[in-house]
């Protein structure tokens, strides 16, 4: 199986803050990373598939960035209803693993 | 618009096996389509658990690959996965999501479904 390991688990942040939160892969999964937004008692939402591409409807403040085993998801300017836990997976292979997940909260 | 609904029990005993549909429109299990299932456990993450595939391709997490068995029913828009030897530690929200064709990546998903397991 592939291994994902996000960093941080948790951070503090505030509005309007640039916030970084970075997956690695236990191997080279090319592009297929995606990440996901869960807010409590809320399905998962998707934000961003195949490393970089923006999932329709979802604001341009988040992006992503990388390839082969190190990501990054980036939100530009934190607003009050990204606080969320966040996690990415990888599609290149099955099974096809989550993270752990990075709680941003409220600082 | 897609749309995706999950349904089942909402406690079962252990030892007993969970069976779960997942009942879908807006789209049809053609190719390259999948229908994937997520559990998450009261305060913790995401697990994948199995996807079906239009041409029934299955595919399985293998700690749990022995306890899981996927099938679909393209006429009723369907996905139904059974979940055997239940256990406590089984409890959680179960998920199914639309597989998009390209990236693998679950891009529409049903509210979720909470099963306890307990005696």
């Amino acid at each position: 199986d592939i291994q994902m390991t996000q960093s941080p688990s948790s951070l503090s942040a505030s509005v309007g803050d640039r916030v970084t939160i970075t997956c690695r892969a236990s191997q080279s999964i090319s592009s297929y990373l995606n990440w996901y937004q869960q807010k409590p008692g809320k399905a998962p939402n998707l934000l961003i598939y195949a490393a970089s591409s923006l999932q329709s409807g979802v604001p341009s403040r988040f992006s992503g960035s990388g390839s082969g085993t190190d990501f990054t998801l980036t939100i530009s300017s934190l607003q009050p209803e990204d606080f969320a836990t966040y996690y990415c997976q990888q599609s290149y292979s099955s099974p096809r693993t989550f993270g752990q997940g990075t709680k941003v909260e409220i600082k | 618009q897609i749309t995706l609904k999950e349904s089942g029990p909402t406690l079962v005993k252990p030892t007993q096996t969970l069976t779960l549909t997942c009942t879908f429109s807006g789209f049809s299990l053609s190719f390259g389509v999948g229908v994937g299932w997520i559990r998450q456990p009261p305060g913790k993450a995401l697990e994948w658990l199995a996807v079906i595939y239009w041409d029934d391709d299955k595919r399985y997490s293998p700690s749990l690959k022995s306890r899981l068995t996927i099938t679909k029913d393209t006429s009723k828009n369907q996905v139904v996965l059974t979940m055997s030897n239940m256990d406590p530690v089984d409890t959680g929200t179960y998920y199914c999501a639309h597989s998009r064709y390209d990236w693998n990546c679950l891009d529409v998903w049903g509210k979720g479904t909470t099963v306890t397991v307990s005696s």
